[in-house]
C-alpha cells in the first residue's frame, strides 16, 4: 500500500525551528518528485515547496523561501522540510504529497495524513 | 503569487451536475495543461480528482471531469451524490517568478 506518514509537528515560539519529516512507503520513492502543502485553520491549500526525485531540484513558495529547506534521504525513503525563523502565519497543517510523476507540478496522488504546526508564544 | 480564482460556493442536487469555475492567467492555467483538482472532506487529506486538465486517476469515478478553454479551467462532476459534498481546489504550474504550484481559494460544494 502507497503511505506516507508525517511527523515533526507541534508548537514552537516565534522565531523558532523545527524540522518535519515524511516516512514513504510503497512506491519507488526516488522516481518521484515530492511536495509540501500546508491548510492553515479554516483556510485554503497553500503549496510551500517541492524537490525532484534525485533532490537535486528544490522549489519554494515565496512565503517561506530563505526560511525553510526542502531535503530528501532516498536510501531512508523520507522527506523532510527544516522550517527556521518561523512566524504566527506559518502556523497550518503540512501535508506531504507524492506527485504523479517525476516533475512536481503532475499532480498530488498520494497525501499524507498532515501534521500540525502551532507558531504562538 | 496570486491564488487562482474559485468561486466560494455552488451547491446541487442530487443527480443534477455542476461546474466549478477556476480562472488564471496566461502564465499559469491558460500557459501550461499542468491543471489538477482535489476533493477535501473535513479533517481529511486532499484527494486528487483531475490531473493534466481532463485525466482522472485510477479509482476515481467518472461522474468527474475537467477542462479548459483559455485562462480558466472546469471541473464538471455529473449524477451529484451525497458524498460528493465536500471542498474542491484546484492547482496549476505556474512560471511567474520561480516554478512553483498556485492553488485556488477552494469551492464548498452543498449537496441539497
Amino acid at each position: 500500500e502507497v503511505q506516507l506518514l508525517e511527523s515533526g509537528g507541534g508548537l514552537v515560539q516565534p522565531g523558532g525551528s523545527l524540522r518535519l519529516s515524511c516516512a514513504a512507503s510503497g512506491f519507488t520513492f526516488s522516481s518521484y518528485a515530492m511536495s509540501w502543502v500546508r491548510q492553515a485553520p479554516g483556510k485554503g491549500l497553500e503549496w510551500v515547496s517541492a524537490i525532484s526525485g534525485s533532490g537535486g531540484s528544490t522549489y519554494y513558495a515565496d512565503s517561506v523561501k530563505g526560511r525553510f529547506t526542502i531535503s530528501r534521504d532516498n536510501s531512508k525513503n523520507t522527506l523532510y522540510l527544516q522550517m527556521n525563523s518561523l512566524r504566527a502565519e506559518d502556523t497550518a497543517v503540512y501535508y506531504c504529497a507524492k506527485a504523479y510523476s517525476s516533475s512536481f507540478f503532475h499532480g498530488m496522488d498520494v497525501w499524507g495524513q498532515g501534521t500540525t504546526v502551532t507558531v504562538s508564544s | 503569487q496570486s491564488a487562482l480564482t474559485q468561486p466560494a460556493s455552488v451547491s446541487g442536487s442530487p443527480g443534477q451536475s455542476i461546474t466549478i469555475s477556476c480562472t488564471g492567467t496566461s502564465s499559469d492555467v491558460g500557459g501550461y495543461n499542468y491543471v489538477s483538482w482535489y476533493q477535501q472532506h473535513p479533517g481529511k487529506a486532499p484527494k486528487l480528482m483531475i490531473y493534466e486538465v481532463s485525466n482522472r486517476p485510477s479509482g476515481v469515478s467518472n461522474r468527474f471531469s475537467g477542462s479548459k478553454s483559455g485562462n480558466t479551467a472546469s471541473l464538471t462532476i455529473s449524477g451529484l451524490q451525497a458524498e460528493d459534498e465536500a471542498d474542491y481546489y484546484c492547482s496549476s504550474y505556474t512560471s511567474s517568478s520561480t516554478p512553483h504550484v498556485v492553488f485556488g481559494g477552494g469551492t464548498k460544494l452543498t449537496v441539497l
